[in-house]
């Protein structure tokens, strides 16, 4: 059964740090992964996905990495912003199947 | 475009009682999820639906949790004889694509989502 963690589980930063969020997943057979951002009381608003073929996508400020082989992704945010608040989710989708299996998530404060 | 729509987004039932949360995917979307997301925990795989065809249910944690989606577009999650443990948000999401999708059909759209509270 895919399991996937995701560390740490909190993380407060001061304005301008860069952010680097962690996910590990155990079944290294994956379709794709994708991240998440998850503001308080509001639903999941895609923010990267990475095919399982792909090492790496970008967007703006957010670079997400995948190293399928040892089971991680990286989600890097440059320049982190107070704006940038709020928990981040990875999911992973299993090549044969389309339901998301999600780690617990990163929840973030960036202070002004 | 109107992205996915659910209500209510909040719902507050005694145990015991039977709720119904309903979700609208987007326009034309062919792949339908239910998640339930407890406190502080990522969201957990409820079912999934093709069209109007259930493909998996393997998420649904108990036989009081029923799920439908009769003419391929808005589905409707049923709880019976709530319980305490029931207590989350349930999500809703839409996909343009099938299973095996690729690229931007793939990704899953989600919506505000549903927080239920039993008593």
């Amino acid at each position: 059964k895919q399991e996937v963690t995701q560390i740490p589980a909190a993380l407060s930063v001061p304005e301008g740090e860069n952010l680097v969020l962690n996910c590990s997943f155990t079944d290294s057979a994956i379709y794709n992964l994708q991240w998440f951002r998850q503001d308080p009381g509001k639903g999941l608003t895609s923010l990267l996905l990475i095919q399982s073929s792909q090492r790496e996508q970008t967007s703006g400020r957010l670079n997400a990495s995948l190293d399928k082989s040892s089971g991680r992704s990286t989600l890097y945010i440059a320049a982190s912003q107070p704006g940038d608040s709020a928990t981040y989710l990875c999911a992973v989708k299993k090549a044969a199947g389309n339901k998301l299996t999600f780690g617990g998530g990163t929840r973030v404060l960036v202070k002004p | 475009g109107a992205g996915v729509s659910q209500s209510p987004r909040y719902k507050v039932a005694k145990r015991g009682q039977d709720v119904a949360l309903r979700c609208d995917p987007i326009s034309g979307h062919v792949s339908l999820f239910w998640y339930q997301q407890a406190l502080g925990q990522g969201p957990e795989f409820l079912t999934y639906f093709q069209n109007e065809a259930q493909l998996d249910k393997s998420g649904l944690p108990s036989d009081r949790f029923f799920a439908e989606r009769p003419e391929g577009s808005v589905s409707t999650l049923k709880i019976q004889r709530t319980q305490q443990e029931d207590s989350a948000v349930y999500l809703c999401a839409s996909s343009p694509g099938t299973s095996g999708g690729v690229g931007r059909t793939d990704t899953q759209y989600f919506g505000p989502g549903t927080r239920l509270t039993v008593l």
